[in-house]
């Protein structure tokens, strides 16, 4: 079945990078997200990557795929003190049409 | 994106009753989706909302406790029935984006039931 895990925490200190990590077992997903939630809000979709791609980058953001390990990972560079949320990744097999199944959730913390 | 609104945007409610929450979009969309986010815990898919004929339910989920409408291509309704402490989650919406490649969440409902 398909299993989507992250690690539960990471710290980082304002102005460093953050690197959140991927890792799922359907080999058979088309597309993985990366989704952030702030305190208290609904979910907000950061960026995206289709499964024949290794990176993509937008922004502070650089998403890298490795399909052969299953691993997916989100680097934010510069980060900053707003960037303190709980960012999920998703998988999907036919994109936003379809369920999305969501990893366990990795809490970011941005100190100063 | 579409912008997704849902009502109530939280709620305290007592065991046994129902709560309907509105899931509306500003635009026209196939597909829409209905989520629960457990406290502390990740994001299940409930059901898919499908115009026109009975929502698909995914494995745990069932019609009686989870009955969804959809009316049109806009519009969703997900009552939770017969509510016990255990149903205390965040609810939320998501439609498809353009191109069929996104998934865009609503602000979702906070539901405590006591």
């Amino acid at each position: 079945g398909e299993d989507v895990e992250q690690s539960l925490f990471l710290s980082v200190r304002e102005g460093d990078s953050s690197v959140i990590n991927c890792t799922y077992t359907d080999s058979s997903s088309t597309y993985l997200y990366w989704y952030k939630q702030e305190p208290g809000a609904g979910l907000q979709l950061l960026t995206y990557i289709f499964s024949n791609m290794d990176m993509k980058q937008d922004q502070r953001l650089t998403v890298l795929l490795n399909k052969k390990d299953k691993h997916l990972s989100l680097r934010i560079a510069d980060t900053q003190t707003g960037d303190s949320a709980i960012y999920f990744c998703a998988e999907s097999i036919t994109g936003g049409g379809n369920k999305l199944t969501f990893g366990t959730g990795t809490q970011l913390k941005v100190e100063l | 994106s579409a912008v997704i609104s849902q009502k109530p945007s939280r709620d305290i409610c007592q065991r046994g009753t129902s709560l309907t929450i509105q899931c509306q979009v500003d635009s026209q969309v196939t597909m829409m989706f209905w989520y629960r986010q457990q406290p502390g815990q990740s994001l299940t898919l409930i059901a898919t909302a499908n115009q026109g004929s009975e929502a698909t339910y995914e494995s745990g989920f069932v019609i009686d406790k989870f009955p969804i409408s959809r009316p049109n291509l806009t519009f969703s309704t997900l009552t939770v029935s017969n509510m016990s402490p255990e149903d205390s989650s965040i609810y939320l919406c998501s439609v498809e984006g353009v191109g069929q490649e996104t998934q865009y969440f609503g602000p979702g409902t906070r539901l405590l039931v006591l």
